[in-house]
C-alpha cells in the first residue's frame, strides 16, 4: 500500500462546477496535510494545509481532514480553466518542531471544461 | 524575488560526468530540503537540513549523491558519475523555523542524463 495515495485522473469538470480531489494516507501519525498545484513543466505551488478535523476554506478551495478515515480532500469551487493542472497531497508526519519530509502522492490531473 | 531560487534551470549531461545544483532559499527560512521528481509522479523526499547540518537522508539516496549547506543559507546538490535515471526534477523547498512550517519549493533544476 502506498503512504499516499490519489487517484491520476484525468479528472474532468465543466466551468463553474465544483471539483472534488481526494487523498488517502496510511500512516496514523500523520498530523499535518498538504495540496500544492503543479502546472505542467513547473514546480508545486502551495494552495493550502490543514491540520484540525473539519473543513478549512480559503476563497475558493476548501480542505476537508478526517483522521479516523485517513482522508484529506480538497474542493474547487466554481471551478475556472486556469485550475487545470496537478494536485498533490503531500503528509507530514510532525506539525511543528520537526522539518519533517513531505510525502506525496502521485498527484491528480484535472481537467476544467469550457 | 523573495521566493527560492535554483540553478541552473536546465542542465543536460553525458553519463558518467558530475553535476551540481544551487538552491537558494527564502532568506529568514532556516530549513531547507531537497526533493527529486520524475514525470508522472509526486516529489521524492532526498535529504534535510536545519540551518547547517544535514538532519535526514533518504535511505534511496545512494553514494553518489551528496549535498551540503556550508553557512546554513544556500545548498549545493552534487550527483557524481551520473546515470540515465538521474534524469529528473531535483527540486529545493524552504520552510521558517516557526509555525505549521509550511515548504515552499523554488523552480526546480531538470537534468537530463544522456
Amino acid at each position: 500500500q502506498k503512504e499516499v495515495e490519489q487517484n491520476s485522473g484525468p479528472l474532468s469538470v465543466p466551468e463553474g462546477a465544483i471539483a472534488s480531489l481526494n487523498c488517502t494516507y496510511s500512516d496514523r501519525g500523520s498530523q499535518s496535510f498538504f495540496w500544492y498545484r503543479q502546472y505542467s513543466g513547473k514546480s508545486p505551488e502551495l494552495i493550502m494545509f490543514i491540520y484540525s478535523n473539519g473543513d478549512k476554506e480559503d476563497g475558493r478551495f476548501t480542505a476537508q481532514l478526517n483522521k479516523a478515515s485517513q482522508y484529506v480532500s480538497l474542493l474547487i469551487r466554481d471551478s475556472q480553466p486556469s485550475d487545470s493542472a496537478t494536485y498533490l497531497c503531500a503528509v507530514r508526519v510532525g506539525v511543528t518542531g520537526g522539518g519533517n519530509k513531505l510525502t506525496f502522492g502521485t498527484g491528480t490531473q484535472l481537467k476544467v471544461e469550457l | 524575488d523573495t521566493g527560492v531560487s535554483q540553478d541552473p534551470r536546465h542542465k543536460i549531461t553525458k553519463r558518467g560526468q558530475n553535476v551540481t545544483f544551487r538552491c537558494d532559499p527564502i532568506s529568514e527560512h532556516n530549513r531547507l530540503y531537497w526533493y527529486r521528481q520524475t514525470l508522472g509522479q509526486g516529489p521524492e523526499f532526498l535529504t534535510y537540513f536545519q540551518n547547517e547540518a544535514q538532519l535526514e537522508k533518504s535511505r534511496l539516496l545512494s553514494d553518489r549523491f551528496s549535498a551540503e549547506r556550508p553557512k546554513g543559507s544556500f545548498s549545493t546538490l552534487e550527483i557524481q558519475r551520473t546515470e540515465q535515471g538521474d534524469s529528473a526534477m531535483y527540486l529545493c523547498a524552504s520552510s521558517p523555523p516557526t509555525g505549521i512550517e509550511t515548504q515552499y519549493f523554488g523552480p526546480g533544476t531538470r537534468l537530463l542524463v544522456l
